[in-house]
């Protein structure tokens, strides 16, 4: 069982608000990741993270932001959200064997912007 | 660019018999490779993982099989279980690494008829 928390689990809000998605994770893992799925859709990296102080954007292009000031803790803010960020955003993280590089994840976060 | 997809959107298996998920994928120099299942309302969740220097590797029920020359992962799953619904997703790490980032399919819903 990993032990990556998410928080909230859903979210309703409206348009033009800033919002941040918590995410923390107690396996002292050092590299860390922000996915954005659809329903019944692939998942689509949109940022991550090497360890403290490093933040990198992802293959899909994103108006969110991260930032990562402890090992632990990697949040993900959107300063005004819009209906087209509707979507769930997972997190992971991954320890620094590359040899097995299991991601796990938390349960999500699942974003409505009205 | 490097791409991972999956052949069948969709499987349905009766109960007890054997389930096969497939996927493509396009990145020859990828050397790593992994299968998550993911259930409704949670985060994927690590089901087994194969190195490129391997063609086989079984866990419990799971096996999943690596085909270099044509490019494709394949999960096996024994005796299917209504417990084993879920969507099913391939991820391939490329050979240059990146700091560990991975590539999803699009994912197969596996549903399982009692």
């Amino acid at each position: 069982e990993a032990d990556i928390y998410q928080t909230p689990r859903y979210l309703v809000i409206g348009t033009g608000k800033k919002i941040t998605l918590e995410c923390s994770q107690t396996m002292g893992h050092d590299k860390m990741y922000w996915y954005q799925q659809d329903p019944g859709m692939e998942l689509h990296l949109i940022h991550y993270s090497y360890g403290v102080n490093s933040t990198e954007k992802g293959d899909l292009s994103s108006e969110s932001t991260v930032s990562r000031i402890r090992t632990e803790h990697f949040p993900l803010t959107l300063e005004s959200a819009r209906p087209s960020h509707t979507s769930q955003y997972l997190c992971a993280s991954s320890g620094p064997n590359l040899a097995k590089n299991i991601q796990y994840f938390g349960a999500g976060t699942r974003l409505s912007v009205l | 660019g490097e791409s991972v997809g999956l052949h069948l959107p969709t499987l349905s298996v009766q109960e007890g018999d054997n389930s096969i998920i497939n996927c493509a994928y396009s990145n020859s120099a990828s050397d790593y490779f992994i299968w998550y299942k993911q259930e409704s309302g949670k985060g994927p969740q690590f089901i087994i993982d194969i190195r490129s220097n391997m063609d086989k590797r079984q866990g419990q029920r799971v096996t999943v099989l690596l085909n270099k020359t044509v490019k494709h992962l394949s999960l096996q799953i024994a005796a299917t279980q209504p417990g084993d619904s879920a969507v099913y997703f391939c991820a391939e790490r490329g050979i240059n690494n990146q700091g560990g980032k991975l590539i999803f399919g699009q994912g197969t819903e596996l549903s399982v008829k009692p």
